[in-house]
This record gives structure tokens, sequence and C-alpha cells, in this order.
């Protein structure tokens, strides 16, 4: 069965860094796409960013352009996304998901890992 | 950025009833919608893809429909474990934008 698994959500004030790890396995990494998605407390799921499978090519919300940045790590099979300048409406559960070679959709996700952004 | 405009954000239904939720694009995306069902404190279940197309293991009673600009999500008996959160995401573009959620309760 395919793993995900978010680390790196911390507690960090405004105009702070963070870096996210998403570790993978029991599939060939280097063959996936992979995005970020987050939900802030009570809220609904926000796109954020996403990687093609060579890292060649990033995408960027408005909201974290600039900001942010995803990046992966094929031979240890991880994936990043590094926050910086980070605000209070960042504050979110950010997911890991993968996208499905057959459907193009996000077909697994990570349990996601809090993010929270106060002083 | 294409954004996806969802309706009801709730629902109140009972147990058999059949329920349908509606998602409306921002510019015609042809059937390039997913559907998503989340319970509380869990990462989203991919339903429905390319508008209509039922992800493996996903139960009959789910369906979708639609093209261009108006989608929907049909669950035609609803069951105890179907109440949850709905959300619609298109990927006709590399911004994968979510429609707001419907919450389905009893």
């Amino acid at each position: 069965e395919v793993l995900l698994l978010e680390s790196g959500g911390d507690l960090v004030q405004p105009g702070g860094s963070l870096r996210l790890s998403c570790a993978a396995s029991r599939f060939t990494f280097s063959d996936y796409a992979f995005n970020w998605v987050r939900q802030a407390p009570g809220k609904g799921l926000e796109w954020v960013s996403a990687i093609d499978n060579s890292g060649f090519n990033t995408f960027y919300a408005d909201s974290v352009k600039g900001r942010f940045t995803i990046s992966r790590d094929n031979s240890k099979y991880t994936l990043f996304l590094q926050m910086n300048s980070l605000r209070a409406e960042d504050t979110a559960v950010y997911y890991c998901t993968r996208v499905s070679l057959v459907t193009s959709n996000f077909d697994y996700w990570g349990p996601g890992t809090l993010v929270t952004v106060s002083s | 950025d294409i954004q996806m405009t969802q309706s009801p954000s709730t629902l109140s239904a009972s147990v058999g009833d059949r329920v349908t939720i509606t998602c409306r694009a921002s510019q015609s995306i042809s059937t390039w919608v997913a559907w998503y069902q989340q319970k509380p404190g869990k990462a989203p279940k991919l339903l429905i893809y390319q508008a209509s197309r039922l992800e493996s293991g996903v139960p009959s009673r789910f369906s979708g429909s639609g093209s261009g600009t108006e989608f929907t999500l049909t669950i035609s008996s609803l069951q105890p474990d179907d109440f949850s959160t709905y959300y619609c995401q298109q990927y006709n573009s590399y911004s994968r934008a979510f429609g707001q959620g419907t919450k389905v309760q009893i």
C-alpha cells in the first residue's frame, strides 16, 4: 500500500520559516507528480503548490507565490515545501498528495501536518 | 485562474434520500472535474474523476455528471457512512482549485 507521511509542522511566529517534508514509500517516487493542499481550521481545501515528476516544473497558488517553494529529492523519496514569511492565514493542516498516472487526480494523501502561525 | 463555486454549503438529509450537489466553474473546463469526500480529521478521498468516472472501490450509489461549467454529484440513496463533506475540484489547469465544500448532515 502506498504511504505518504508529512512532517515538519510546528508553531512558528509570523514572519518565520518552516520546511515541511513528505516521505513516500511503496511505489516508484520519480514516476509521479505531487501537490501540497492545505486546510485551515474549520475551513475548506485550498490547493497550494504542484511539482512534476522531474522537479523541473513547479506551480503555486497566488496566495503563496514568492513565499513558498516546492521541491523534491527523488533519490530520497521525499517531497518538500519550504515556507518563508509565514502569516497567520497560513495556519492550516498541510497535506501531501500524489497525482495518479491513470486519472490525473489525487489518488493518495498523507494524514497531514499542522502548521500554526502565531505570536 | 479558474474558480469553482459549489452549492449548497450545507445540506440536511435523511438515510435513503437522493442528494445532489452542484459545482459551477468560472470558465469551461470540459469534463476535468473530480469529487472528493472528507470525514472529520481525515484526508479527502477521491470519489469521481473526469466528471462521471467512478474511482475504483467507490459504491455505485455515487455518480457524477456535467461538462463545460456545470457539474453535479449525486448520491442515489444516502447511507449513514455518507454523512461527510464533499468537494469538487477542477484539473483543467495546473491551479487545481476546489469548491468551498458541501457538508451533508442529518
